[in-house]
């Protein structure tokens, strides 16, 4: 069974940079050949894909939600079982739940961690 | 593009409700890997159907996804009242992006 686990900054200041890290547990041996995502939530509001990081080359290789492109990056540390999100330039409207997830070939988020409440202010 | 959702629906208990997700411009098919998730409030959403219609592991049998038409569908059957919450789907739209419908929020009266 896979556990993920998001952790990091709970209120960051407006402009500054926002910074998750997920941690794989478990079946974590996945971890340097899975798909990794980050979405969010924010409150009372429904679902929002950020962007993704694949096993591919050294330092693996990314997609991200077009409307974030710019502000967002993911990285994976494979030797640390983990992945992270840096969010550039954070206003109000990036106040949410930040959720980690596992895409399944089949294109799908199986495994999911219990979120972050991340607040711009 | 925007993918679309019913805002709410209703089901009595025992019921047959179906909730679609479909595309502002466009129909879905199966090439678009829908993929519906359940969640209840302050919980990180479940994964209930992938691919359109194959249920995830542990997931009830009175869910089930199909294509009705130019929409991806999630039909429960027998409602029961632990199905009332809120309900996403999600498209592949391809070039390794995906987007969600705003949910639907199920309610069992």
């Amino acid at each position: 069974q896979l556990q993920l686990q998001e952790s990091g900054s709970g209120v960051v200041q407006p402009s500054q940079t926002l910074s998750l890290t997920c941690t794989v547990s478990g079946d974590s041996e996945s971890v340097p050949t899975d798909s990794w995502s980050w979405l969010r939530q924010p409150p009372g509001r429904g679902l929002e894909w950020i962007g993704y990081i694949f096993h591919s080359g050294i330092s693996g290789s990314t997609h991200y939600n077009p409307s974030l492109a710019g502000r967002v990056r993911i990285l994976l540390d494979r030797s640390k079982k983990q992945f992270s999100l840096n969010l550039t330039s954070v206003t109000a409207a990036d106040t949410a739940v930040y959720y980690c997830a596992r895409i399944q070939p089949r294109q799908y988020f199986d495994y999911w961690g219990q979120g972050a409440l991340v607040t711009v202010s | 593009t925007v993918v679309t959702q019913e805002p709410s629906l209703s089901v009595s208990p025992g019921g047959t409700v179906i909730l679609t997700c479909g595309l502002s411009s466009g129909s879905v098919s199966t090439s678009w890997y829908a993929s519906w998730y359940q969640q209840t409030p302050g919980r990180p959403p479940r994964t209930l159907i992938y691919n359109t219609n194959f249920r995830s592991s542990g997931v009830p049998d009175r869910f089930t996804g199909s294509i009705l038409g130019d929409k991806a569908a999630l039909t429960i059957t027998g409602a029961q009242a632990e199905d009332e919450c809120d309900y996403y789907c999600a498209l592949y739209m391809g070039s390794g992006t995906w987007k969600f419908g705003g949910g639907t929020k199920v309610t069992v009266l």
